[in-house]
């Protein structure tokens, strides 16, 4: 495996299940990130994690819960979402202080749809 | 709130020709300028960096940097109908706690090379 690797790929969840997405870096990267991708909107940052500290929540909604366990993965566990949090979810990795050729690595993403 | 900002599109050029892409940012302390090229369906991958004013050269893609005006452009010489994807233009700045950072993305360029 190199890379970013996601999973699942799809996920479709009611809004009463509790689900979560798996993110594993290979590249030894000591930063990872999930990022919240709608249609005809910017990628917006939604936590980063920086040697398995969480440094950043953009006013989050609670129903979304990270986990970083070591510098390698990165989980997102869902709980009760809603309609509006369908999207793609993207995760990346990154070498903190900033590597200015390699910027970030992105995972192919979990497209999410709530139901 | 810093913020990048990009024309929305869709931007159509003739294959062969030159494709550009234009990128301001607000925050003047930013010091890393990246463009990621999206498929649709697809995960941001990095095409280039730049991070001193002036022009970075890799193959047939040009990024040109000018921190005195805050603007950050793209150029795609002989232009490929394969080069059809949304452009991100992506600017480093620093997160909520010291010694964090993070990427601000804009909304993406989406470019149409046209056989």
């Amino acid at each position: 495996e190199t890379g970013v690797t996601q999973t699942p790929r799809h996920l479709v969840m009611g809004m009463t299940n509790k689900k979560s997405l798996k993110c594993e870096q290979h590249l030894g990267h000591n930063a990872m990130y999930w990022y919240k991708q709608s249609a005809k909107k910017p990628l917006e940052l939604m936590f980063v994690y920086s040697l398995e500290e969480r440094v950043e929540n953009n006013s989050v909604p609670s129903r979304f819960s990270p986990e970083c366990p070591n510098s390698s993965h990165l989980f997102l566990h869902l709980h009760t979402l809603q309609p509006e949090d369908s999207a793609l979810y993207l995760c990346a990795s990154s070498q903190v202080p900033t590597d200015y050729d390699y910027g970030y690595t992105f995972g192919s993403g979990t497209r999410l749809t709530v139901v | 709130q810093k913020e990048v900002e990009q024309n929305s599109g869709p931007l159509s050029v003739p294959e062969g020709a030159i494709a550009s892409l234009n990128c301001t940012y607000s925050d003047r302390v930013s010091q890393s300028f990246f463009w990621y090229r999206q498929y649709s369906g697809k995960s941001p991958e990095l095409i280039m960096s730049i991070y001193s004013n002036g022009d970075k050269e890799d193959g047939r893609f040009t990024a040109q940097l000018n921190k005195a005006s805050q603007y950050v452009s793209l150029l795609i010489r002989d232009s490929q109908p394969s080069d059809s994807a949304t452009y991100l233009c992506a600017v480093n700045g620093l997160g909520t706690q010291g010694g964090s950072e993070k990427l601000v993305f804009g909304k993406g360029t989406k470019l149409t090379v046209n056989p």
